[in-house]
Order: C-alpha cells, then structure tokens, then sequence
C-alpha cells in the first residue's frame, strides 16, 4: 500500500491550520475502524505517536491535533499551530504488511 | 514505564552482515499481544518499516528486503536481534525498533549505521 502525502512542506502562521492530507493507494478501513495512523518527528528525535486509527488522540497529545478520514482518504489537523509544531509528519497504515509510511510533510510555523 | 534502546556497530563495510540488538524495559516479550517492530530512516528521508516479532515467534518482513533479514529474540533478557546480509551503502540509516500497538508508541532514539568503504 503506498501512502501519499501533500504538501510535501507548508507554513502556515502562528494560531492559524495547517491540514496535511495521506492518501492510500487502497482501503485501510473497515466499518469499525481505520488502520491509519498519524506522527510528528522532530529532528534528531524518533516518531512521537500523535493520533491513531485515524481520529484516536494518543495520551498525552495536546487537542489541538485531530484526525479524520476513512477508506483511502485522511487528514492531520493541526489548530491552532503553536511554535512548538515545526515538525515532519508522517501517516502509516497497519493494514498489511508491509507496513508503510508516507513520504512525510515538513511543517514551518510562520 | 516503557524504554527500548538499540545498538548496533555503528559503521561497516559493503557486503558485511548487520547486527542490531533491541534492548528494552517496562513489557515483556512473554506476555499475550507484544511485539516490537524495526524501522529505519536514512538521513533526510523517510521510514521504512522491516520486520517485527511477536510473544509466540511470529515473524514478518519487508518483502523488498525478506531475503535479507532475519529477526529473533531472547524473552528472558528482554532483547530484539536484526541481521541484515550483505549491506550495502543504502543501507545507511539510523535504525529504530519500535513497540507494537495501536500504532508505534514506544521508540528507542535510534542507532546510527553508516555502510561505507
């Protein structure tokens, strides 16, 4: 499964959204859940886990990350962006193997 | 509390055999439902799931580098090996093992293997 990822990169200003989008080359979802998962990796720093089964908020990640989306199509939103969101982030699926990342969007914060 | 840590050589030559050691705390490999992942991430670029292992043995791999990859464990001293044959210079990447879940988790930091003559 290929996962494609846009932008590539974007700014976005202090307080305002920043939407990345991941779609899936086929399905990751059934009627219960979507097997697609969201991270934020900052550099020199392994992945942190943000969101999983694609609108599941992990422990600890602030509430303004929020995920959205099923079947082939799904979405990061990240409002509002604080300076502390300049970051690569990545989608994965856990549908089959192999698992799969995205190619990665690298957010600035104007 | 949950911590994984990876080590390996560090550099090595071009046709030689990689080996990882996943050192990790806080869950055992003997309990129901645990597994632990290795992904890797060349510099600038973006991660590449290989392998993972689970409390029974299962085993898969990345079918692009199956042939190359071999994952194991010790439960009783709470460890994840990875051997890769014959490396080559795009093998070069820092090299995570990763909790299995709802999602990853739980990473270690990474170790850096540098493949060059």
């Amino acid at each position: 499964i290929v996962l494609t990822q846009s932008p590539a990169s974007l700014a976005v200003s202090l307080g305002q959204r920043a939407t990345i989008s991941c779609r899936a080359s086929q399905s990751v979802s059934t009627s219960s859940y979507s097997y697609m998962h969201w991270y934020q990796q900052k550099p020199g720093q392994p992945p942190k886990l943000l969101i999983k089964f694609a609108s599941n908020l992990e422990s600890g990640v602030p509430a303004r990350f929020s995920g959205s989306g099923s079947g082939t199509d799904f979405t990061l939103n990240v409002h509002p962006v604080e300076e502390e969101d300049t970051a690569t982030y990545y989608c994965q699926h856990s549908w089959e193997i192999p698992y799969t990342f995205g190619g990665g969007t690298k957010l600035e914060i104007k | 509390q949950v911590i994984l840590k990876e080590s390996g050589p560090g550099i090595l030559q071009p046709s030689q055999t990689l080996s990882l050691t996943c050192s990790f705390s806080g869950f055992s490999l003997s309990t129901a439902g645990m597994g632990v992942s290795w992904i890797r991430q060349p510099s600038g670029k973006g991660l590449e799931w290989l392998a993972y292992i689970y409390w029974d043995d299962d085993k898969r791999y990345n079918p692009a580098l199956k042939s190359r990859l071999t994952i194991s464990k010790d439960t009783s001293s709470n460890q994840i090996f990875l051997k890769i044959t014959s490396v080559d210079t795009e093998d070069t990447a820092t090299y995570y093992c990763a909790r299995n879940g709802d999602g990853f988790a739980y990473w270690g930091q990474g170790t850096l293997v540098t493949v060059s003559a």
